[in-house]
């Protein structure tokens, strides 16, 4: 599968808890990128990596959330102290660095869910 | 003021028909312009993008971007029932850089 691939699919977390959702982007893509979509809205930015460096953070984007690329290669997004706001798709997508011309892949995406 | 705008719909359309979807854009610096479609708990998957002044068109779709006037659309020909989904049009500073997305369009092909 040379796909974007993310794990798990669906989350069922109590508020308070901590979630942790892992994204594989296509290999040979450097850039890679997470957002987090609610119902009737589109994707809104979160953060995004070219290979291990974060490059930009949401301003919108509370402390609660961190998120590594370690080896420039998968990447993690951590939730902390889940509040029920958070419930939304979390998707990750990749794109090579700077070729015009060629698309953002997203992967299926995360789906959260804070009770 | 959003910086992505597209009208949320429903658009219905009759099976055979031209699909017209408009989105609107607030930064001047945006270079590069997608179309997504995206079903009921789907991930977005890209149509196309369009980087120049003018027309593109692949296969039934046809994207048209007015820098000048800060706005693209996408026609989609001959819809079929399969085209029902949600739009999103999103835009970029630079290619690479993050997308912006709009609220999206949900369109309704009825056959």
């Amino acid at each position: 599968d040379t796909g974007v691939s993310q794990d798990p699919r669906h989350k069922i977390t109590k508020r308070g808890q901590n979630v942790t959702f892992r994204c594989d982007p296509i290999s040979e893509h450097n850039r890679l990128y997470w957002y987090r979509q609610t119902l009737g809205q589109g994707p809104e930015f979160l953060t995004y990596f070219q290979n291990e460096a974060q490059l930009e953070k949401s301003r919108l984007l509370s402390d609660r959330f961190s998120a590594e690329r370690p080896k420039g290669s998968f990447s993690t997004l951590e939730i902390q102290r889940t509040e029920q706001g958070d419930s939304a798709m979390y998707l990750c997508a990749s794109n090579p660095t700077g070729a015009l011309g060629s698309g953002y892949t997203f992967g299926s995406g995360t789906r959260l869910t804070v009770v | 003021q959003k910086e992505v705008e597209q009208n949320s719909g429903p658009l219905s359309v009759p099976e055979g028909a031209i699909a017209s979807l408009n989105c609107t854009y607030s930064d001047r610096g945006s270079q590069s312009f997608f179309w997504y479609r995206q079903y009921s708990g789907k991930s977005p998957e890209l149509i196309m993008f369009i980087y120049s002044n003018g027309d593109k068109e692949d296969g039934r779709f046809t994207a048209q971007l007015n820098k000048a006037s800060q706005y693209v659309s996408l026609l989609i020909r001959d819809s079929q029932p399969s085209d029902s989904a949600t739009y999103l049009c999103a835009v970029a500073r630079a290619a690479g850089n993050k997308l912006t997305f709009g609220g999206g369009t949900r369109v309704l092909v009825k056959p």
